[in-house]
């Protein structure tokens, strides 16, 4: 099967631009996840949905971060204004509903100059 | 909240050494915990699973065991190659299967 597909690969942006990242998780898998990863540092979660409902998005921070899951299949993780301390990969991954093993996408490297 | 704690990298190995990495977690309940890898290039990928304490998770000739009295889960191979080399993450998920990763630790392998 297809693994959990994520464009573009490399995006290098000025500080208050906008820039939107896409993800097409696995077919079947309800619940999505977005992640930043930091240079550094472990995954941190920004988003979980669970077919077109938000699941938790606590971690998002939500004055310039926003996402969202139009019909329950591909997603999009929007920045506007970015900040320098945005720069790192963001990280999509899905899995089956009550399944602990997440299906990572390659990430997207963000760099805000 | 919950949290992981692994060993700092980066670790230099030469070809059939034995690796260990340390993983130790914070929980309010009694998590599932998972050690992830990132090979150059490629995404993060499942390496191994224990879902409940004395569980020995095992895959490639890594293993590791849930330590419940420790908070532990480290890491383990008996001889690595060079195609091991790779950022490894101790994670751990409680009910909600959200998972919390550790800083990763960075592994590399010489002929």
């Amino acid at each position: 099967e297809a693994g959990v597909a994520q464009s573009p690969r490399y995006k290098i942006i000025e500080k208050r631009q906008s820039v939107a990242f896409w993800c097409n998780p696995i077919s079947g898998h309800a619940t999505l996840y977005w992640y930043q990863q930091i240079l550094g540092q472990g995954p941190k979660l920004l988003i979980q949905f669970q077919n077109n409902g938000v699941v938790d998005d606590s971690q998002l921070p939500k004055d310039r971060f926003s996402a969202e899951r139009l019909k329950g299949v591909d997603s999009t993780l929007k920045i506007q204004p970015a900040k320098l301390e945005d720069s790192a990969v963001y990280l999509c991954a899905s899995n089956r509903v009550r399944s602990y093993e997440q299906y990572f996408g390659p990430g997207t490297r963000l760099t805000v100059t | 909240g919950d949290s992981v704690t692994q060993m700092e990298g980066p670790v230099t190995l030469s070809e059939e050494a034995f690796l260990t990495i340390n993983c130790t977690y914070t929980a309010t309940g009694y998590p599932s915990l998972f050690w992830y890898v990132q090979y150059p290039g490629e995404g993060l990928q499942l390496l191994l699973k224990a879902t409940k304490a004395d569980d020995k998770g095992s895959n490639k000739g890594f293993e590791a065991t849930y330590r419940k009295e420790t908070t532990s889960f480290h890491l383990e191979k008996g001889s690595v190659q060079v195609s091991d080399s790779a950022v490894y993450f101790c994670a751990l998920s409680d009910d909600d299967y959200k998972l919390s990763f550790g800083a990763g630790t960075t592994v590399t392998v010489r002929a």
